[in-house]
């Protein structure tokens, strides 16, 4: 495609709802990165996948957050049992290699509130 | 034109001028720095990137330096327009590893 594409763009979840965010990054693009940015400041590393293969998932904030990307392409963010905290922008981002490689582009971003 | 550290999270400028917005980065090893452009409402957009065996680096109206000595890194942008005004971000990386964002900088410009 012609840029990081995220869905949905605008999420509203009853607190202990489950969500599911999905990303699909550039065509071709083997890094794929996960961000999540509350209001008013920068944005705060999830996880990166090389290919199919979760390499970093340090930022992930608990074990209610997984992320996958089973085939390489389109990836999915899941938030279990969802807290007031978890509301936030989840920023998606790819790159044709990984950190110091080529640019990293980042999509419009998934706007989650839970109420 | 003016100039801010992070410290600052706002820089007003007037249009036509220069403006200069500063960053210093924590991690001695990173070896890729980025500066992003996010507007209200959407994601940040890339502007320049510079790699650690570089000083200096230019794109159409703006400029990005590097002082790793004192690690702090600086984006100039030449004769700012409105379409300038947006929170600006800088990242830093390391060879296969995550970017890490600094706290944004909000660029106003004052007709």
């Amino acid at each position: 495609g012609a840029g990081v594409s995220q869905s949905p763009r605008y999420k509203v979840a009853k607190r202990g709802q489950d969500v599911a965010l999905r990303c699909d990054p550039i065509s071709g693009h083997v890094s794929l990165f996960w961000y999540q940015q509350a209001l008013g400041q920068g944005p705060e590393f999830l996880t990166y996948f090389q290919n199919e293969a979760q390499l970093d998932k340090s930022g992930l904030p608990s074990d209610r957050f997984f992320a996958e990307r089973p085939e390489g392409s389109v990836s999915t963010l899941k938030i279990q049992r969802t807290q007031q905290e978890d509301s936030a922008v989840y920023l998606c981002a790819s790159s044709s290699r990984g950190i110091g490689g080529n640019t990293i582009y980042f999509g419009e971003g998934s706007w989650l509130t839970v109420v | 034109g003016e100039s801010v550290g992070l410290h600052l999270p706002t820089l007003s400028v007037q249009e036509g001028d220069n403006s200069i917005i500063n960053c210093a980065y924590s991690n001695s090893a990173s070896d890729y720095f980025i500066w992003y452009k996010q507007e209200s409402g959407k994601g940040p957009q890339f502007i320049i990137d510079i790699r650690s065996n570089m000083d200096k680096r230019q794109g159409q109206r703006v400029t990005v330096l590097l002082n790793k000595t004192v690690k702090h890194l600086s984006l100039q942008i030449a004769a700012t327009q409105p379409g300038d005004s947006a929170v600006y971000f800088c990242a830093e990386g390391e060879a296969n590893s995550k970017l890490t964002f600094g706290k944004g900088i909000t660029l106003s410009v004052r007709p």
